[in-house]
């Protein structure tokens, strides 16, 4: 199906593992984000990407990494899982910049 | 100060009700103005989009911006059962590569 899709779904991992949260966009748009959800602070942004290679900060990326060597994916990845980083993720992607973002269905991450 | 501003709610009306839901900004450069609507365990979704001040309208739903006042509402007429979710606005200012999101407001809309 066309779109913008998140795996895994549900993720159960404990503190200290490396964990990958996969997204993928079938419109070849441009911009991609990684957005953490959290009661009380709404959508924060992780990590974006405005085209392959290039990646930058939001406001909470400490604790991750990213990539992006083809369009259509952007990988977020939490290189020591910590249980501050319990969250629900959202993928999100735009055609051009400051435009509308259409988002994934989000990856429910529990760490013990 | 958050640079967007929104009641978190909940927000419980009646069936048939108009609903007013509101965000107010700091940044008079914001240019792009959005509502997402959220369903519970799902990734928002768009709902409405404009571009600086004035009134858009799509069936039930009406985004006003004004940017005199900071200050840009969402009305639903009509509510239904089925607009029970959480509502974000989302903003930016022209050139820029990324979105300001409010926190939400939890709507209720009880049969």
């Amino acid at each position: 199906d066309a779109g913008i899709t998140q795996s895994p779904r549900y993720k159960i991992t404990e503190t200290g593992r490396q964990v990958t949260l996969m997204c993928h966009q079938t419109w070849s748009h441009s911009y991609m984000f990684w957005y953490r959800q959290d009661l009380g602070h709404g959508l924060r942004l992780i990590y974006y990407s405005a085209a392959a290679d290039i990646t930058d900060k939001g406001e909470v990326p400490d604790g991750y990494v990213v990539s992006r060597s083809k369009t259509e994916n952007f990988p977020l990845t939490l290189e020591s899982a910590t249980r501050s980083q319990t969250s629900v993720y959202f993928c999100a992607s735009s055609e051009n910049r400051g435009e509308t973002q259409y988002f994934g269905p989000g990856t429910r991450l529990l760490v013990l | 100060q958050k640079e967007v501003e929104q009641d978190p709610g909940p927000l419980s009306v009646p069936e048939g009700a108009i609903v007013s839901l509101n965000c107010t900004y700091s940044n008079s450069a914001f240019q792009y103005f959005m509502w997402y609507r959220q369903y519970s365990r799902k990734g928002p979704e768009l709902l409405m989009y404009t571009y600086s001040s004035g009134n858009k309208e799509d069936g039930r739903f009406t985004a006003q911006v004004d940017k005199s006042s900071k200050y840009i509402s969402l009305f639903i007429r009509d509510s239904q059962p089925s607009d029970s979710a959480t509502y974000l606005c989302a903003m930016s200012p022209y050139n820029t590569d990324k979105l300001i999101f409010g926190t939400g407001t939890r709507l209720q809309v009880f049969p």
